[in-house]
């Protein structure tokens, strides 16, 4: 079982540039989620998903924008990356109910 | 509402207890306790319900006190392998969304 997958996992990037993160989990979980995390910041919710086709805003939205077009997958975008930008990025997903919340190894992103 | 963990550094001896809170301004529906080490994903170690149930995993415990918004995490007889940073996620009404705090970072040593 490879649980919560992100991609990439390392990406440099310059001011202005687009991305795509990837984030895929193999458990059937209704809820996904992501996260920056900065030094001494904790995890700050970006987007979150309650299932396929659905998304909302978390704590920290703005210029990040997320689709969940497949129940297993769900896709942070950057549409013209920042310096701000630059951080830890984790991705998340829980089933129904009282459940933890399983993170993928995370992606470390510089924006230039 | 982002949840105050304190104290925000705890360094302690092989073997040695140590008890780690977090407190929120709002009523919750569950804490939830993860541990990262650095350069690694969080890891999951308990959920804590209303009610006050008190959970385990290894020589690691927890309470939830609701009516004073606080869940403390009880590290006994600490080894090596606790060292990392724990946080805290706080749910206020089922609906599986966390807000974390940031972070109470503990370092064992030997």
């Amino acid at each position: 079982n490879a649980g919560v997958t992100q991609t990439p996992k390392f990406r440099v990037l310059k001011t202005g540039q687009s991305m795509t993160l990837l984030c895929a989990q193999d458990m059937n979980h209704e809820y996904m989620y992501w996260y920056r995390q900065d030094p001494g910041m904790g995890l700050r919710l970006i987007h979150y998903s309650v299932g396929e086709g659905t998304t909302a805003k978390g704590e920290v939205p703005d210029g990040y924008n997320v689709s969940r077009l497949k129940k297993q997958n769900f896709l942070l975008g950057l549409e013209s990356a920042a310096p701000s930008q630059t951080s830890v990025y984790f991705c998340a997903s829980t089933g129904w109910g009282d459940q933890p919340q399983h993170f993928g190894d995370g992606t470390r992103l510089s924006i230039l | 509402q982002q949840p105050v963990q304190s104290p925000q550094a705890v360094i302690l001896r092989e073997g040695e207890d140590a008890v780690i809170n977090c407190s929120s301004s709002k009523a919750l529906y569950s804490v939830h306790w993860y541990r990262q080490k650095h350069g690694e994903a969080p890891v999951f170690l308990m959920i804590l319900l209303k009610g006050g149930e008190q959970k385990g995993h290894e020589k690691i415990s927890a309470s939830f006190n609701e009516k004073k918004q606080q869940s403390s995490l009880y590290l006994t007889a600490s080894q090596l392998s606790y060292s990392g940073t724990y946080f805290c996620g706080t749910e206020r009404n089922g609906n599986n969304r966390l807000a974390f705090g940031k972070g109470n970072q503990v370092v064992v040593i030997p």
